[in-house]
């Protein structure tokens, strides 16, 4: 079955900096990878998503790379702001009917 | 923006008891799911949901797990006979069309905190 890893487990930026998040995924079958925000006691919440057919995609400040070879994607985020800080796990989907498949999720501290 | 509903929201209960988590997926979704997260880990995948019968459903599904769609609007967890380690924060989600290639969003209810003591 799929296999994802998410590095790094923590991270501690300054406001104004970028965040970057890498996942790899072990079946290379998986053609979705969604990533999730969740703030404490939260729902996880789609904040983007790309399909294996795209090799980036951007959304305001939040943009995520796949490369499909290496089987890897990583989430960038541009200028973060302390509403930024929450746990982001990343995502492949398996299986016949779609299930997810998370990473262990990084927890984002952005610092005023 | 319809939402994934459940109840409760948190729920304490005896080790050995049953327990039954509920939710309303959104009118329109087709594929229905159970994920867990125990306290500070990932989210999980339990179990998916389709024309009224488990899909798929992974290791942590054992016999003490069931799922069921009692009528056309719930979709419930239940939980045979709780041990500690069941205490975790389980989500429901669903998704309007489903199966690997779909790229289908998932969309998380709010969870059900469930304690065991």
């Amino acid at each position: 079955g799929e296999n994802v890893e998410q590095h790094p487990s923590t991270l501690s930026v300054q406001e104004g900096d970028s965040a970057v998040i890498k996942c790899t995924y072990s079946d290379s079958a998986s053609n979705y990878f969604p990533w999730y925000k969740q703030e404490l006691g939260k729902r996880p919440q789609l904040i983007i998503d790309i399909r294996s057919n795209v090799g980036e995609k951007k959304d305001q400040r939040i943009a995520v790379t796949l490369n499909k070879t290496a089987k890897h994607f990583s989430l960038h985020i541009t200028e973060t702001q302390p509403e930024d800080s929450a746990v982001y796990f990343c995502a492949a989907r398996e299986g016949s009917q779609g299930n997810l498949i998370f990473g262990k999720g990084t927890k984002l501290s952005v610092k005023p | 923006e319809p939402e994934v509903t459940q109840t409760p929201s948190h729920q304490v209960t005896q080790m050995g008891q049953e327990v039954i988590l509920r939710c309303v997926p959104i009118s329109n979704h087709l594929y229905f799911y159970w994920y867990r997260q125990i306290l500070g880990q990932k989210v999980e995948f339990l179990v998916s949901f389709y024309n009224n019968e488990i899909s798929e459903k992974s290791e942590i599904f054992d016999d003490q797990f069931s799922v069921e769609r009692p009528d056309g609007s719930n979709f419930t967890l239940k939980i045979r006979s709780t041990k500690l380690e069941d205490s975790a924060m389980y989500f429901c989600a669903s998704s309007p069309i489903g199966g690997r290639f779909s790229g289908n969003t998932i969309y998380f209810g709010e969870g059900s905190w469930l304690t065991v003591v």
